[in-house]
Parts: structure tokens; sequence; C-alpha cells
């Protein structure tokens, strides 16, 4: 059984601080790495689909890294803002029996204080 | 932007009766999905649907549930005989790729049994 893992359960930071946060996935037939920012009463928000090993994405004040040889990436905010809290959820898609379905964590939750 | 949009937001039924969630996947979108998140727990895979047929299911999806695509634009998550464990956040979502792509996840549907 897959099993992906984040890091923490939840983060605490004031404005204007930068955060990194952990995905942790098997390694074993892997496809894609799925990052999606959720916020409370809106439905999850793509940010990146990371495929390749060494693999790095940005989107204005976010980026992610993706080791797939050791089965993790990492999300990190810059300069957070309270509008970037939100649950970020990553996911993981493999080869094999699970062609197309996401496998995801239980998701890191960020509070940003102003 | 185009968007998943799913119906109702939230669904009270009988322990028994037969429910539907219905969704609407962006138009030009071929794969569709429904996840499923309980209270407190992961966001789990349930079943993918491509070219009018189920491309995999996870274990969760037993006889008791079914999915339809009746017509070029809804996209129906049934389950026959409610549960009390089947209350959960009812998710679907659309790509339009299978693997790289990202997923466009609806608002989801807040399914009760009692």
């Amino acid at each position: 059984i897959l099993n992906v893992e984040q890091s923490p359960q939840s983060l605490h930071v004031q404005e204007g601080d930068s955060t990194n946060f952990t995905c942790s996935f098997p390694s074993s037939n892997f496809y894609a790495l799925h990052w999606y920012r959720w916020e409370t009463a809106k439905s999850p928000e793509a940010l990146f689909v990371m495929t390749l090993n060494g693999d790095e994405k940005k989107k204005g004040r976010i980026s992610a890294t993706l080791n797939t040889k050791e089965g993790y990436s990492y999300l990190y905010i810059k300069g957070s803002q309270p509008e970037d809290s939100a649950t970020y959820l990553c996911a993981s898609m493999n080869y094999g029996g699970s062609q197309g379905n996401l496998i995801f964590g239980k998701g890191t939750k960020l509070s940003v204080k102003p | 932007e185009p968007e998943v949009t799913q119906t109702p937001s939230h669904q009270v039924t009988q322990m028994g009766q037969e429910v539907i969630l219905r969704c609407v996947p962006i138009s030009n979108h071929l794969y569709f999905y429904w996840y499923r998140q309980i209270l407190g727990q992961k966001v789990e895979f349930l079943v993918s649907f491509y070219n009018n047929e189920i491309s995999e299911k996870s274990e969760i999806f037993d006889d008791q549930f079914s999915v339809e695509r009746p017509d070029g634009s809804n996209f129906t998550l049934k389950i026959r005989s409610t549960k009390l464990e089947d209350s959960a956040m009812y998710f679907c979502a659309s790509s339009e790729g299978r693997r790289n792509q990202p997923q466009h996840f609806g608002d989801g549907t807040r399914l009760s049994i009692l």
C-alpha cells in the first residue's frame, strides 16, 4: 500500500516569514508528484505537477523541488502573506496498478498571522 | 476560468437510501475522478473514468458504488444503499490527460448519513 506523508501537520508563521514543508512518498514506480493548495470551503487548487528527479517549479512566491530517488519533495513559500493560509496537499502518482489516481498525504495546514 | 461544479453542496440522507452526487467536469477534459475525504482523514481515491468506462477503482469502490456519464456533460456517483460510514466529503475532479496533468477539483458535496 502506497503511503504519502507530510510534515509538519500544521504551521503558524508571521507575515513576511519564509517557510517550507515536506512531502515524502514511495520512490518505487514513481511517476508524478502533485501539490495542491486547499483553502477552507473551496476546492483544492493545483499548484505544481513534477515528474523528473531534480525538478524545481515556481509560481510567484511559492516553489517546489523534487527528489525521486529518495522520495521527497519540498514546498517553499517566500515572504508568507495572510492569503497564503491554507492546507497544502501533496499527492503521488505511480506506475502499475495506480495509473492516474492520486495518493494524497494528510496535508500541512499553514496559518499566516498579519 | 472554467471550473468543475458539483451539486448538491450538502446532502443529508437516511441510512439505506440511495444517493446520487452530480458533477459537471471541465468541458474539454477527458478524464474524470471521484475522491472522498472522511472527516479528519486523508483524501482517498474512489474511481477514475475515461472513454465512457471505469479505468480504475479502489477497494472502497465496491458494488454499492457506480458512476455514469449520462449525457455529454454530467458525471454522477451513485451510492445504492448508504451506510453510516459513507458520510464524507465527496470530490469530483477532471483532467485533460491522465498522469502529468493537474486534476481540477470541484468544491465537493458533503454527504451526511443519518
